[in-house]
């Protein structure tokens, strides 16, 4: 398996300000992914961090709003950018690569609270 | 488009109990199929996997098996204990490779002593 890092675990933020969340991996990954779980729902997909590249963002979901960098293969940011209420969820990240056959992991996630 | 169903919960059992949670899914082509647990105030865990028809997971007592013929994967333990009070999520995985999972709506689980 991986070991998945996340920064910050938790944080209460400030409505209209940006909060960036990293997440380091133990081990070279292929796929890394970012997921919302908002307040008693289940995970949506965000978006496909691309090492090198932009992301690919799933619908719903914009780069203005949730910019996300990967500069290499064991490291990527996700930010909440302009936050409101509406943002208070857990933010996960996932990896997969081939070596761990066709399993995704999770980190911990970051449980943010807007107020 | 592809999906994953699961029973409403919360499901409430006594300690000892036999627990099934239900799993269908709609897909199109072949995908794995994933139970994830989230525990209190926790990420997600990979629970078991499946990655063909016919093929059962097990993991700490748990078990699911993968039937295509009934599009389904529910997750079962024979003796429930306490400490596995959570949230099961079922999960399946494009077979196209691209690494997205889409997830069920999630079921609690309390276990009561």
């Amino acid at each position: 398996s991986a070991v998945i890092s996340q920064k910050p675990s938790r944080d209460i933020c400030q409505r209209g300000t940006s909060l960036t969340i990293q997440c380091q991996v133990d081990s070279q990954v292929t796929m890394m992914f970012w997921y919302r779980q908002q307040p008693g729902q289940s995970l949506t997909l965000i978006a496909t961090a691309n090492q090198g590249s932009e992301a690919t963002y799933e619908s719903g979901f914009v780069i203005d709003k949730f910019p996300i960098s990967r500069p290499n293969l064991t490291f990527s940011t996700l930010t909440v950018s302009n936050m409101s209420p509406e943002d208070s969820s857990i933010y996960l990240c996932s990896v997969g690569t081939e070596v761990l056959g066709n399993t995704i992991y999770f980190g911990e996630g970051s449980w943010l609270t807007v107020v | 488009g592809d999906s994953v169903t699961q029973m409403e919960g919360p499901v409430t059992l006594s300690e000892e109990a036999f627990l099934t949670i239900n799993c269908t899914y709609t897909a199109t082509g072949y995908p794995s199929l994933f139970w994830y647990v989230q525990y209190p105030g926790e990420g997600l865990q990979l629970l078991l996997k499946a990655t063909k028809a016919d093929d059962k997971g097990s993991n700490k007592g748990f078990e699911a098996t993968y039937r295509k013929e009934t599009t389904s994967f529910h997750l079962e333990k024979g003796s429930v204990q306490v400490s596995d009070s959570a949230v099961y999520f079922c999960a399946l995985r494009y077979s196209g490779n691209t690494g997205k999972l889409i997830f069920g709506q999630g079921t609690t689980l309390q276990v009561k002593p």
